[in-house]
């Protein structure tokens, strides 16, 4: 099915681990996003992209890495987790800047 | 840096009364302004986006209106149903290229039947 596609939908790790949430889109769109989610804090933007290998910091970039390497993929890595990541993290796309933005269903994180 | 404010934070309605959300946003030079709505667990659906130029937008029961000189924004859903319950959320778009978007807190709404 076209759309966003993120995975694991769950994950639970410990601290001070490595993780990569994945994010995949079939519609070819050129700007990807990653936020976070926490009550008290709405949505954050994390990381973006505006094509395959070009990317840049949003408001809550720290401990977080990104890559792009093909235009449909756009993985988010916590490089050393810690409890201050655990959060809901969303991936979204849109075809170009003043076009709608389309979310995918989310990756719920907990560090223990 | 720009401020998204959605007040009140929950709504409660009876079926079949309409429903006003209201956006207000502290830096009028936006690109545009997108309304999305949030199942429990879910990721957020688009709604409606109006851009800068533009001063309402409409799909089926859906209508959203822009005031960009007063910084406001506001939802309208006609006579209400119990799975209009939801979260709505707006989000202003940046004018860079990005088109990065800054979200309010979002308005809980719940339809009682």
């Amino acid at each position: 099915d076209a759309g966003i596609t993120q995975s694991p939908r769950y994950k639970i790790t410990e601290t001070g681990r490595q993780v990569t949430l994945m994010c995949h889109q079939t519609w070819s769109h050129s700007y990807m996003f990653w936020y976070r989610q926490d009550l008290g804090h709405g949505l954050r933007l994390i990381y973006y992209s505006a094509a395959a290998d070009i990317t840049d910091k949003g408001e809550v970039p720290d401990g977080y890495v990104v890559s792009r390497s093909k235009t449909e993929n756009f993985p988010l890595t916590l490089e050393s987790a810690t409890r201050s990541q655990t959060s809901v993290y969303f991936c979204a796309s849109r075809v170009q800047g003043g076009s709608p933005l389309h979310f995918g269903n989310g990756t719920r994180l907990t560090v223990t | 840096k720009q401020e998204v404010t959605q007040i009140p934070a929950a709504l409660s309605v009876p079926e079949g009364e309409n429903l006003v959300l209201n956006c207000s946003f502290t830096d009028s030079a936006i690109y545009n302004l997108q309304w999305f709505r949030q199942d429990p667990g879910k990721g957020l659906t688009s709604l409606l986006l109006i851009q800068s130029s533009q001063r309402e937008q409409t799909s089926g029961r859906l209508n959203a209106s822009l005031d960009k000189s007063s910084g406001r924004s506001t939802l309208y859903i006609a006579a209400s149903q119990p799975g209009d319950s939801a979260t709505y959320l707006c989000a202003v778009g940046t004018t860079d290229s990005w088109g990065k978007l800054q979200f309010g807190a979002g308005t809980q709404v719940v339809v009682t039947p």
